[in-house]
């Protein structure tokens, strides 16, 4: 079947504009996750939805990110006021039941702020 | 916060060599570890899920094992081939579902 999918695959914004990225999880996937990848850096995790819930933003890095999820499937991740450390490879990732199991990861959308 | 070290973080072997890629992490209430791939300019491809009650876990020519109590999961790699060029990373899984990232082994094959 389909895996994870993220759109655009490749974004390029000026400092201050705000962005969407998009990630459709598998299909029947419950749980899904967002994770940032930043140039020399490991990955980092952003935040974690079960169904349209978010039990754990802890790890968005500052008030100008948010999340949602609709209908338990697609989720839009926005970053307001770009700034040009936000560039990175943001990646989405989903799993059957949000439990100890494998995640699932898409191909990452990159982020380019000028 | 979970700390995870992968050493080391780059390495080169002729092909048909074996690989050993080591992993450390400080924090062992753990409920898996993941090792995924990482190919330039894509995401990540899960290799291998090791429980936290699991000592090892196998797929082909790729075997890990995991030291929960020491922090540690070791991921080997019998007889590399070119196509097994790629950053390996290492992935204990905490709370709330929250993967936490090494910075990853680099690996070359040499044909």
């Amino acid at each position: 079947g389909a895996g994870v999918s993220q759109s655009p695959s490749n974004k390029v914004t000026e400092k201050g504009k705000d962005v969407e990225l998009r990630c459709d999880p598998i299909s029947g996937h419950t749980a899904l996750y967002w994770y940032r990848q930043s140039l020399g850096q490991g990955l980092e995790f952003l935040i974690y939805f079960q169904g349209n819930s978010a039990p754990d933003k802890s790890g968005l890095p500052s008030d100008r990110f948010s999340a949602e999820r609709t209908g338990g499937s697609v989720s839009t991740l926005t970053i307001q006021r770009t700034q040009q450390e936000d560039s990175a490879v943001y990646l989405c990732a989903s799993s059957p039941r949000g439990e100890a199991e494998t995640q699932y990861f898409g191909p990452g959308t990159r982020l380019l702020v000028l | 916060k979970q700390e995870v070290t992968q050493i080391p973080a780059a390495l080169s072997v002729p092909e048909g060599e074996n690989l050993v890629l080591n992993c450390s992490f400080t924090d062992s209430a753990i409920y898996n570890l993941q090792w995924f791939r990482q190919d330039p300019g894509k995401g990540l491809t899960s290799l291998l899920l090791i429980q936290s009650s699991q000592r090892e876990q196998t797929s082909g020519r790729l075997n890990a094992s995991l030291d929960k109590s020491s922090g540690r999961s070791t991921l080997y790699i019998a007889a590399s081939q070119p196509g097994d060029s790629a950053t390996y990373l290492c992935a204990p899984l905490g709370g709330n579902n929250r993967l936490a990232f090494g910075k990853g082994n680099q690996v070359v094959v040499i044909p």
